[in-house]
């Protein structure tokens, strides 16, 4: 069955104090390896795909990379709208369904 | 940009109530999927449609049921509405060779 572990749970950080979130992730035949954003009250928004071990996407403060096992999002110097909901989201070989995450609450306090 | 919009953002609703949710995109996606979110639980899929008149049940089919006559509309029903349905419920679309899904901006259901 696959499985994806996001930690931590929830995470407070100053503003310009970098830091990562993890996703790591137990499936066979990775397809696809997916981030999004997820404003309170909100659905989730898209930011990154990413398929293969080594692959890095950037978009503005934020930065994720893959390894076999998981997926980092690094945070640099964030600003108080970074504050949402990260989610991740795998989809693999044999399904049409992704598998989800539960997300890391992210607050950045000015 | 790809649209998909969810018919109402609010709906509170009587315990027994027959209760339609609406979603349509605009991007010709042949996928669309159908999730409620709980604080706590996460995003737990409750319907899935792969095209046209085809679904699937997710993980949470009972009490629920989908219809798709038309590509683009892909509509949730819950046929006797109970107060553990009150839930945030999002919808989202898919193109069939893409990975990522673009979800709606959700339906809060409050069900008394």
């Amino acid at each position: 069955e696959d499985q994806v572990t996001q930690s931590p749970e929830a995470l407070r950080l100053q503003e310009g104090e970098s830091s990562s979130l993890n996703c790591s992730y137990t499936v066979s035949g990775l397809r696809g390896l997916f981030w999004y954003r997820q404003d309170p009250g909100k659905g989730p928004e898209f930011l990154f795909t990413l398929y293969s071990a080594g692959e890095e996407k950037e978009k503005e403060r934020l930065k994720a990379t893959l390894t076999k096992k998981e997926s980092f999002l690094h945070i640099t110097a964030p600003k108080p709208e970074d504050s949402a909901t990260y989610l991740c989201a795998v989809r693999t070989g044999g399904s049409y369904i992704p598998t989800f995450g539960r997300g890391t609450s992210l607050i950045v306090h000015p | 940009d790809v649209k998909v919009t969810q018919s109402s953002r609010y709906l509170v609703k009587r315990t027994g109530e027959k209760v339609f949710l609406e979603c349509v995109q605009d991007m010709d996606h042949e996928n669309m999927f159908w999730y409620r979110q709980d604080p706590g639980l996460g995003l737990r899929l409750i319907y899935f449609s792969y095209d046209v008149k085809m679904k699937e049940k997710g993980d949470i089919p009972e009490g629920y049921s989908v219809s798709r006559e038309k590509k683009e509309r892909f509509s949730l029903i819950l046929e006797s509405a109970s107060t553990n349905q009150t839930s945030m419920y999002l919808c989202a679309s898919r193109g069939v060779w893409k990975g990522e899904l673009f979800f709606g901006e959700g339906s809060r259901l409050t069900v008394l």
